[in-house]
């Protein structure tokens, strides 16, 4: 089955600088690989998504690239602010299966 | 629309018990897939249904169990609780024309096991 692997556990950031969180998945199968933000005591939310087809996409100050060929993938946020800090999950789902294999998640800390 | 909605959000119950919970999906959403939240373990899959079915199952004992109702509610149940089952109990809808897998989760359930 899939396997997704997150890096890092942890992440402490100054406001204002640039975060970088990175996921490598196994199976080739895989098509769609979502990001989810979840913040303390709360459901994890969808921030931003990529499909297989495209290399990089954009939603503001988030944005998330895609390498096939390596099997990896990875979400950036820049100008980082307080109000990101959460963990964040990366995942993977591959074909038609609607079964999420999620990474370890991420702890992002935005330091004022 | 409204979201995602799990019912009861916590829940206490003792070794030995079962429980069920309770999802109903957003609107129109006909596929609900459930996950369980560890700290130890993360996010794991547990199963997945689309019209009444089950089409897929992750890695559980048969203790976990669940089904699908007409208007693709769907309910979970433990039986025979084990400590190890305390978790957040999630549950994800996903639009039935979606050619992709965008799963939206409702707010959990908190299931601790004395």
């Amino acid at each position: 089955g899939e396997n997704v692997e997150q890096h890092p556990s942890t992440l402490s950031v100054q406001e204002g600088d640039s975060a970088v969180i990175k996921c490598t998945y196994s199976d080739s199968a895989s098509n769609y690989f979502p990001w989810y933000k979840q913040e303390l005591g709360k459901r994890p939310q969808l921030i931003i998504d990529i499909r297989s087809n495209v290399g990089e996409k954009k939603d503001q100050r988030i944005a998330v690239t895609l390498n096939k060929t390596a099997k990896h993938f990875s979400l950036h946020i820049t100008e980082t602010q307080p109000e990101d800090s959460a963990v964040y999950f990366c995942a993977a789902c591959s074909g038609s299966a609607r079964q999420l294999t999620f990474g370890s998640g991420t702890q992002l800390t935005v330091l004022p | 629309k409204a979201g995602v909605t799990q019912t009861p959000r916590y829940l206490i119950k003792t070794r030995g018990q079962q429980v069920t919970l309770s999802c109903s999906p957003i609107s129109g959403h006909r596929s609900v897939s459930w996950y369980q939240q560890t700290p130890g373990q993360g996010l794991q899959f547990l199963f997945e249904y689309f019209s009444e079915t089950q089409r897929n199952k992750g890695n559980f004992p048969g203790r976990f169990s669940g089904r699908q109702f007409s208007n693709s509610r769907s309910e979970m149940n433990v039986s025979t609780l084990e400590l190890g089952d305390s978790a957040l109990y999630l549950c994800a809808s996903t639009p039935r024309t979606s050619s992709y897998n965008e799963q939206f989760f409702g707010p959990g359930t908190r299931l601790t096991v004395l």
